[in-house]
């Protein structure tokens, strides 16, 4: 069955420090791969894409992820955590076949500290 | 600023009222959502409409009706909702084109029901 994992319920840190996200997923195939952020009261923003070529991406606000097929994982990263950053992070996976279905991860509640 | 517009932001409803939930995107997207946010949970799928037509249909109760009137407009029609059924309702949008485009959400509607 296809699912998403993140493993970090919630994850705490201190502001200008290092940040990764995990997400593991478990496909038939390559996924295409997404984080999105979302921060009380607000709908779902997109930080981030996979879908294929270079496996390291960029997104926005300063964020990255990098695929690793051979651990099924799209991990986010940050180098530097501002307090703005505190959020919800979701990642999830879409088909390349059922083309509008997205499986979500269960979230990653991100605390930053001053 | 979202580009998925959605209206109203909050709403109380008794459980024998009727009310209807509007969603806007001016973006030419094709494909346009429905999803059920409950507190601290990932987004759950409930309707696709591709090109103004039905395409999933995630068992949702018959309580909820989607209607898609044109390309740039969604609307889910509410009627004999239960407690349950509070939560925030969110709607996004892509181009639809095989998966590959991101979903873009607006920033939902918060449902509570007495």
């Amino acid at each position: 069955a296809q699912s998403v994992t993140q493993p970090d319920i919630h994850i705490t840190v201190s502001e200008g420090a290092s940040l990764e996200l995990r997400c593991n997923y478990s496909y038939g195939a390559t996924p295409y791969l997404f984080w999105y952020v979302q921060s009380p009261g607000q709908g779902l923003q997109l930080l981030l894409k996979y879908f294929s070529g270079d496996t390291l991406v960029q997104g926005i606000k300063g964020f990255e992820a990098e695929f690793k097929r051979s651990q099924s994982s799209f991990n986010l990263r940050k180098p530097s955590v501002h307090w703005s950053d505190a959020a919800e992070y979701f990642c999830a996976v879409g088909s390349r076949l059922n083309t509008d279905k997205l499986i979500f991860g269960t979230g990653t509640r991100l605390q930053v500290f001053p | 600023d979202t580009e998925v517009t959605q209206t109203p932001k909050h709403l109380v409803m008794g459980m024998t009222n009727k009310k209807s939930l509007k969603c806007e995107q001016h973006m030419g997207h094709r494909a346009m959502y429905w999803y059920k946010q409950k507190a601290k949970k990932p987004p759950e799928l409930m309707f696709v409409y591709s090109y103004e037509k039905l395409s999933i249909n995630e068992s949702v109760p018959s309580r909820f009706s989607p209607e898609c009137p044109n390309s740039s407009l969604l609307n889910l029609h509410l009627h004999a909702l239960q407690p349950e059924d509070s939560a925030l309702y969110l709607c996004a949008s892509s181009h639809g084109q095989g998966g590959r485009q991101p979903q873009h959400f607006g920033d939902g509607t918060r449902l509570s029901i007495l």
